[in-house]
């Protein structure tokens, strides 16, 4: 089956600690994206991408980072710089042609909390 | 930036009863989406539409992209109890490239 797979589905952090939250799609998707969603607010990018080895900052990427070193891969690493980490974190993907128009599709989240 | 105003924020109904949402933006969109998204879950694709005055049908619901390309509602036809989640919309706008989403609507259904 093609989709979007996130991991792990729940992730605790320690103060002072990065983590590192996986998402992986076998959909051939160019665009891969970040969303951090807290309750009751609407999704909020942290960063995407358009193709492999490269990525843009979306509107909440201070203290996140990411890669993409493969069309497949696209994961998102919460460092200690966050201070309030505690959130649902989205991945999702979009087909080719561009990011704009384009639907996005959903993994089904990593809930991360602090210890 | 852009923004999405979305109503109702929740809403309770009886089972059967028709449902309605709506999103508007403070300009101009060219594609609007609706998702649902079940606790603990991602948010799933319901209807995409591209065109202004585009009326749209998936089952019992139905959605549509506003004559002025500032709004968009979604209808659902007699709820059911598995209609129960968040009905998020979203938009892709002229000036940025960004997927722009609204706050959501809580549904809730008393069987």
């Amino acid at each position: 089956d093609g989709g979007i797979t996130q991991s792990p589905k729940y992730l605790f952090r320690k103060e002072g600690q990065n983590v590192t939250l996986s998402c992986e799609q076998n959909l051939n998707h160019d665009a891969m994206y970040w969303y951090r969603q807290d309750p009751g607010q609407g999704l909020r990018l942290i960063y995407y991408s358009q193709i492999v080895n490269d990525f843009q900052k979306g509107d909440i990427a201070e203290g996140y980072s990411v890669s993409r070193e493969k069309k497949e891969s696209f994961p998102l690493t919460v460092t200690s710089a966050q201070k309030n980490p505690t959130a649902f974190y989205l991945c999702a993907s979009s087909p080719p042609g561009g990011i704009s128009n384009q639907p996005q599709h959903f993994g089904d989240g990593t809930r991360l909390s602090i210890l | 930036g852009q923004q999405l105003n979305q109503s109702p924020q929740s809403m309770f109904i009886q089972e059967g009863e028709d449902v309605s949402m709506n999103c508007t933006s403070s300009s101009i969109f060219n594609t609007w989406l609706w998702y649902k998204q079940d606790p603990g879950e991602g948010p799933v694709l319901l209807i995409a539409l591209y065109k202004a005055g585009e009326l749209t049908s998936n089952g019992r619901l139905t959605a549509q992209f506003g004559i002025t390309r500032k709004d968009s509602f979604l209808n659902i036809s007699a709820s059911i109890p598995s209609d129960v989640g968040i009905y998020f919309c979203a938009g892709y706008g002229g000036s940025q490239g960004n997927l722009i989403f609204g706050k959501g609507t809580k549904l809730s259904v008393k069987p």
